[in-house]
């Protein structure tokens, strides 16, 4: 248990539907991050949020949409994804962006999700 | 560019040691951190080093050369629980993002 949830845990959609995925972190840091895990690539940054404010977007296509409500609570929109962005999709948190405290990440366990 | 370098796939005996390594190259550095993934898991912080030297935490050792831009993770006594991916990290100074290297698979052989 890392203080960082995720859900749900598994997640199948059409190419045509919208869903969310939401993440939740119990350890009052001030940055959130969504990250993308295929097989045999290197984990992906997408988003990050210091203070709920977004910092960095990865050239990420646009059908991901971020939302960060507040510095507990992060969600990622999905609509019309492609079969290619079948992976799993971690969430993070740490006490900062910046410096020493960037580095030390939590980690939520993730949502697999297969786009069909 | 900037790039991750580790190898992916190690094979070690249980009870043994074992060396990790990662080699990076980015636009400046600020430094390098270690993180392990169970199969099914998440992953898990282990280390962060930001000067030259060794960094011991319990069985683990992470070690870091900013000369050669290269580090490793050291583990000994090696459990069974070991087997999994371990991956180094750096934030690269240029555009201040983390990268991740791909990953390096740990198999322990009883």
């Amino acid at each position: 248990e890392t203080g960082v949830t995720q859900t749900p845990r598994h997640l199948v959609m059409g190419m045509t539907n919208k869903k969310s995925l939401k993440c939740e972190q119990h350890l009052g840091h001030n940055a959130m991050y969504w990250y993308k895990q295929s097989a045999k690539k290197p984990l992906e940054l997408m988003f990050v949020y210091n203070f709920k404010e977004q910092t960095e977007n990865n050239s990420v296509p646009s059908r991901f949409s971020p939302e960060c409500p507040n510095s507990s609570h992060l969600f990622l929109h999905l609509h019309t994804l492609q079969p290619e962005d079948s992976a799993l999709y971690l969430c993070a948190s740490s006490q900062d962006v910046r410096g020493r405290r960037s580095y030390e990440q939590y980690f939520g366990p993730g949502t697999r999700l297969t786009v069909t | 560019g900037q790039s991750l370098e580790q190898p992916s796939e190690v094979t070690a005996v249980e009870g043994a040691i074992v060396q990790i390594n990662c080699t990076y190259q980015t636009s400046g550095f600020y430094g390098l951190s270690w993180y392990q993934q169970h199969d099914g898991g998440a992953p898990t912080f282990l280390s962060y080093n930001a000067l030259d030297g060794l960094e011991e935490t319990g069985r683990f050792s992470s070690f870091l050369s900013r000369s050669d831009s290269y580090g490793y993770l050291l583990l000994q006594e090696l459990q069974m629980k070991d087997s999994a991916s371990y991956f180094c990290a750096v934030r690269d100074g240029r555009d201040d993002k983390i990268i991740f290297g791909k990953g390096t698979r740990l198999h322990i052989l009883p």
